[in-house]
């Protein structure tokens, strides 16, 4: 195992709720990236955070934000929720960032939105 | 968006059959390639990271090459084992951002 956690593991939701969603990130890792896994697609990054600065955001609206603490564990909210939104939800840690740097995942937050 | 794309989506083999799999990217602005395992209920594994046209990485029984100038990477596995059913992802970065794209994956079930 990576060494990364996410909480929870799965959780239900209704449409126009919001959700937090809790990483992990492995020890000494300063770089959080998040990623949405719909059904029958690859992972589609989110956002990143480096030193608890947003590094970069993929083509998700702003209902879908991010924290990043000091000791680099990171949180996603996702507000109004959309029944599009049920998914899996991945974060992946790694030491630096812009570079061909090995990223190592957590096991996924799996959402469903009724 | 960068079209990444794998092939086959899915694959059956038997126990000691080799086998191979196919990562496109577009290879304008090629940064690296990262390949990744995952086992059902666990974390995506890395397997390998490519950066350099004519990379060959091993580990174990798997290995990978890359052609960045055609947009392409394989991955092999000699010799498939019942522990190696897994889906296979590929991820490609590019050279000005931090954006990971990734495949669909190939998904691998090895027959005892």
């Amino acid at each position: 195992e990576t060494g990364v956690t996410q909480s929870p593991t799965h959780l239900i939701k209704t449409r126009g709720q919001q959700v937090t969603l809790r990483c992990s990130s492995q020890s000494g890792h300063n770089t959080v990236s998040w990623y949405q896994q719909a059904l029958g697609q690859g992972p589609q990054f989110i956002f990143q955070y480096y030193r608890e600065e947003e590094n970069g955001r993929g083509n998700f609206p702003p209902r879908f934000s991010g924290l990043q603490f000091p000791n680099y564990s990171s949180e996603l909210n996702v507000n109004a929720l959309e029944l599009d939104d049920s998914a899996l939800y991945l974060c992946a840690s790694s030491l630096l960032a812009g570079s061909s740097y090995e990223q190592y995942f957590g096991p996924g937050t799996r959402l469903t939105v009724t | 968006i960068l079209n990444v794309e794998q092939s086959p989506q899915s694959l059956h083999v038997q126990e000691g059959d080799s086998t191979n799999f196919t990562c496109s990217f577009p290879s304008s602005n090629f940064y690296a390639l990262h390949w990744y395992r995952w086992e059902t209920a666990k974390s995506p594994e890395a397997l390998f990271v490519m950066t350099l046209n004519g990379d060959e990485k091993k580990k174990g029984r798997i290995s990978a090459t890359l052609n960045t100038k055609e947009g392409y990477s394989y991955l092999y596995i000699k010799g498939s084992q019942p522990e190696d059913s897994a889906t296979y992802l590929c991820a490609s970065l590019l050279g000005a951002g931090n954006q990971f794209y990734f495949g669909t994956g190939t998904s691998l079930t090895v027959i005892p």
